[in-house]
């Protein structure tokens, strides 16, 4: 059972548009909801994270979008720039330390 | 150690041969997690040591794979009679008491494939 959904699997933006990428959750215990980037060849970097007592947290571009009755967290990069291409993960923990990571979504912003 | 080191970054061995892969982690850094990445997906959890005390091993697929941190700091993941579905990223990844535990540092990753 796939315990974070998110999409979409691909993406595609240009330069200065904003990118906007989903995840939605079932597990109400989840308490940590972070967002990760990998290139290639490399492994993933914590981008940006938010606990389920606030709705929104900013981070210079990225954006988290916390929507605790419907479960689901958003990932909004403003001013996309070609550097952000990269895969970006939803995560989240369970119980102790244990992670669970979205299928992950490619965005590739075109100059 | 600017971050967490894992080696051989490229791995390749024959279906049923053992393998060894290492994981420094950050230094004083008292959680160590491995994960294994297919290739399109994300990081699936194997095992989870704080300090030399394995807490969970629940994501190991099989009891082919074993992963041990003898002196709490380095950790081997061991696959044994490797086979063709073991081909995948590993990835390891620490964390501190500092950080909450809840911000994993991962490492480049071991790129394992079993012809």
């Amino acid at each position: 059972q796939q315990q974070v959904k998110q999409s979409p699997q691909s993406l595609i933006v240009q330069k200065g548009g904003i990118s906007i990428i989903n995840c939605a959750y079932e597990n109400t215990a989840f308490d940590y909801f972070p967002w990760y980037q990998q290139f290639p060849g490399k492994g993933p970097a914590l981008l940006i994270a938010i606990r389920p007592d606030v709705s929104e947290k900013k981070e210079g571009r990225f954006t988290i979008s916390f929507n605790k009755s419907a479960k689901q967290f958003s990932l909004h990069i403003m001013d996309s720039q070609p550097g952000d291409s990269a895969t970006y993960f939803c995560a989240a923990p369970l119980s102790g330390n244990q992670f669970y990571f979205g299928t992950g979504t490619s965005l590739t912003v075109i100059p | 150690g600017a971050g967490v080191s894992q080696s051989p970054r490229y791995k390749v061995a024959k279906r049923g041969q053992d393998v060894a892969l290492r994981c420094d982690p950050i230094s004083g850094h008292v959680s160590l997690f491995w994960y294994q990445q297919a290739l399109g997906q994300g990081p699936e959890f194997l095992t989870y040591f704080q300090n030399e005390a394995q807490l969970d091993k629940s994501g190991l697929p099989s009891d082919r794979f074993f992963a041990e941190r003898p002196e709490g700091s380095v950790s081997t993941l061991k696959i044994q009679r490797t086979q063709q579905e073991d081909s995948a990223v590993y990835l390891c990844a620490s964390s501190s008491k500092e950080a909450g535990f809840k911000t994993q540092y991962f490492g480049p990753g071991t790129r394992l494939l079993v012809l």
